[in-house]
């Protein structure tokens, strides 16, 4: 089936530095949405993309939806303490209820 | 404005066992999906429900595993005679249309542990 591949697979970084991470399928999406998952919660849905070459910002969250309808960004701006957590990118291929999940990048923020 | 709503937070079950998990979707929301979350992994979409009716059953395993969405009620996803390899978290979504903006909220999930 299809897959969706992120990476990096983890992130250590320090306060304030920004953070870049990203999603390819081997399928064209119709919609790539971006979520956060803290440890024993469920995951938050962050930005939502459904153009491509869509880029969006919320705060300092930016992502954009590849012209290849193939790939998606997320990047975070002068990272803080509480971005940590997983990110997760996801998307609609061929089937309008079945999103498809990427494996996560675990982001660790230093002090 | 409550968001998804699941329970139990927690579930115990030796195997052999039934487990119950319900979803109450955000209000106004007739568009149900479960997701299943090994450790250190994304979710796997299960089934997709709407009202009564199940739209897409494809992720979810053909024995033991049922869904329902009914008239009145939260969603329901019983697992029959568990097992040791159906410990995971499961999380509800809702949206409230379907199609290509369809956004899906999340509620915070059951984690189910076979003993």
């Amino acid at each position: 089936g299809q897959q969706l591949n992120q990476s990096p697979q983890s992130m250590f970084i320090q306060e304030g530095e920004d953070v870049s991470m990203n999603c390819t399928s081997s399928s064209i999406f119709n919609t790539w949405l971006w979520y956060k998952q803290d440890p024993g919660e469920g995951p938050v849905l962050l930005i939502a993309l459904y153009k491509a070459g869509e880029l969006t910002s919320n705060g300092r969250l930016t992502a954009q939806f590849g012209i290849t309808r193939k790939d998606s960004f997320l990047n975070i701006s002068a990272s803080i303490p509480s971005d940590v957590g997983i990110y997760f990118c996801a998307g609609y291929s061929d089937s309008w209820g079945k999103l498809q999940f990427g494996a996560g990048t675990q982001v660790v923020v230093t002090p | 404005n409550a968001g998804v709503m699941q329970n139990p937070r927690h579930l115990v079950r030796r195997r052999g066992q039934e487990a119950r998990l319900r979803c109450s979707p955000m209000k106004g929301h007739s568009h149900v999906y479960w997701y299943r979350q090994l450790p250190e992994e994304g979710l796997k979409f299960m089934v997709y429900l709407q009202k009564e009716n199940i739209i897409d059953e494809s992720g979810m395993p053909k024995e033991r595993f049922s869904a329902e969405f009914p008239k009145e009620g939260p969603s329901i996803l019983r697992i029959q005679q568990v097992v040791r390899g159906d410990s995971a978290a499961y999380f509800c979504a809702s949206s409230l249309t379907s199609g290509s903006l369809n956004e899906q909220f999340f509620g915070p999930g059951t984690r189910l542990t076979v003993l």
